[in-house]
């Protein structure tokens, strides 16, 4: 079946360092890739998504490219900020995906520090 | 852009007792809604498909009798929980597809804060 896999958390960095969240897949089919943000205390909101290979994604200065020969989606920023710090999850859209179509990674917690 | 809203934010409520989570899409219609259950730091794991006019699709584990869907509307779902114990406290989470969009992305709602005592 689908799988996402992500780096484990959390992640510390100081404000204004460059992010890197890892993330690759397993899929069945020919997948969506997403990144899903969630603040504290809220739901997901989506980040920036890709539907095929060498699409990238960006929003709020995060980008992300789909490595389809890496079955990777990593997640950058050039710039972090304290307001960046969020749990961000890896999911992927496909056929193999669970009945919302979704399979999504354990999520990474990441920490900016000022 | 398209908004989930769910209601309460947080409850808290007395081991037995039931409560009702719910869980609105204000600019859109969908007809399937889907409900999550998230432990602390941990991802989310899907209870159920909740579908308008006809019953809830539970995943394997989920118990229907505990965790009642009820999808009356094309805009509204509802999560009860049913004679809630204090293993019943998490973050419980909903989101739906727009139906005029069916290859979009879920919109999910900000969560739901249960604590049972």
């Amino acid at each position: 079946g689908d799988s996402v896999t992500q780096m484990e958390g959390p992640v510390t960095l100081s404000e204004e360092a460059f992010l890197t969240i890892n993330c690759t897949y397993t899929a069945t089919g020919y997948p969506s890739l997403f990144w899903y943000v969630q603040y504290p205390g809220e739901g997901l909101q989506l980040l920036l998504k890709a539907t095929k290979a060498d699409d990238k994604g960006s929003n709020k200065g995060f980008e992300a490219t789909y490595r389809k020969e890496t079955t990777s989606f990593h997640l950058e920023k050039g710039s972090v900020q304290v307001s960046d710090s969020a749990v961000y999850f890896c999911a992927l859209s496909d056929l193999g995906g669970g009945a919302d179509g979704l399979t999504f990674g354990k999520g990474t917690h990441l920490i900016i520090q000022p | 852009g398209a908004v989930v809203s769910q209601h309460p934010s947080r409850v808290i409520c007395k081991s037995g007792t039931s409560v009702k989570i719910e869980c609105r899409s204000l600019d859109f219609q969908a007809t399937t809604m889907f409900w999550y259950r998230q432990f602390p730091k941990q991802s989310l794991m899907l209870m159920a498909t909740s579908n308008e006019g006809s019953k809830a699709t539970y995943e394997q584990g989920v118990e229907k009798d505990k965790f009642l869907i009820n999808h009356a509307s094309l805009t509204l779902s509802t999560l009860t929980v049913t004679s809630a114990h204090p293993e019943d406290s998490s973050f419980y989470i909903c989101s739906a597809r727009d139906d005029r969009a069916q290859n979009s992305p879920l919109h999910f709602g900000n969560g739901t804060r249960l604590t049972v005592t």
